[in-house]
């Protein structure tokens, strides 16, 4: 059975801080693995989708590495910002459904 | 380009009564997909479909719930006799093809059951 965790459970930053934010799943065979961010009481929005063939993809002020053999993944925020705060998700697809971490809460303050 | 639609965003039922989650996919997507978010609990895949064909619902409780997507209109999540534990946000997704397949979310539909 495939698990995703994701450290911390909750962080909180001040204004202009560069962050990381962990996830690890336990089965190196997986398809593809997206980030998400979630504002309370909303949907997800899409932040960056690595391909299993790929090491990291990059958006903006958003990085995000993906290493298979160690099963690990990394969600870089530079510069962050109070805009940034929000349930942060991370999900490794595998098969045709997405496996979903606790997420991260991250308060950004001003 | 609009994105995922779902309605509605909130629904209150009671106990005993049907609920009824409509999904439209994006604009070229052709695969959708169910998860439910219970209170202080993650994402859990539900079902995944294709037009006219249920793909996967390994993640589908085996009474009370059923879903389509007609080869017209929308997906529907269909929950009957609803009992309170089925108070949870409903999130539909989609994505254009199967290999690629980056999965784009709705808002949600927010069951309430009192």
């Amino acid at each position: 059975k495939q698990e995703v965790t994701q450290i911390p459970a909750a962080l909180s930053v001040p204004e202009g801080e560069n962050l990381v934010l962990n996830c690890s799943f336990t089965d190196s065979a997986i398809y593809n693995l997206q980030w998400f961010r979630q504002d309370p009481g909303k949907g997800l929005t899409s932040l960056l989708l690595i391909q299993s063939s790929q090491r990291e993809q990059t958006s903006g002020r958003l990085n995000a590495s993906l290493d298979k053999s160690s099963g690990r993944s990394t969600l870089y925020i530079a510069a962050s910002q109070p805009g940034d705060s929000a349930t942060y998700l991370c999900a490794i697809l595998r098969g045709n459904k997405l496996v979903f971490g606790a997420g991260t809460i991250l308060r950004v303050k001003s | 380009n609009a994105g995922v639609m779902q309605n509605p965003r909130h629904l209150v039922r009671r106990r005993g009564q049907e609920a009824r989650l409509r999904c439209s996919p994006m604009k070229g997507h052709s695969h959708v997909y169910w998860y439910r978010q219970l209170p202080e609990e993650g994402l859990k895949f539900m079902v995944y479909l294709q037009k006219e064909n249920i793909i996967d619902e390994s993640g589908m409780p085996k009474e009370r719930f059923s879903a389509e997507f007609p080869k017209e209109g929308p997906s529907i999540l269909r929950i009957q006799q609803v009992v309170r534990g089925d108070s949870a946000a409903y999130f539909c997704a989609s994505s254009r093809d199967i290999s690629y397949n980056e999965q784009f979310f709705g808002p949600g539909t927010r069951l309430t059951v009192l």
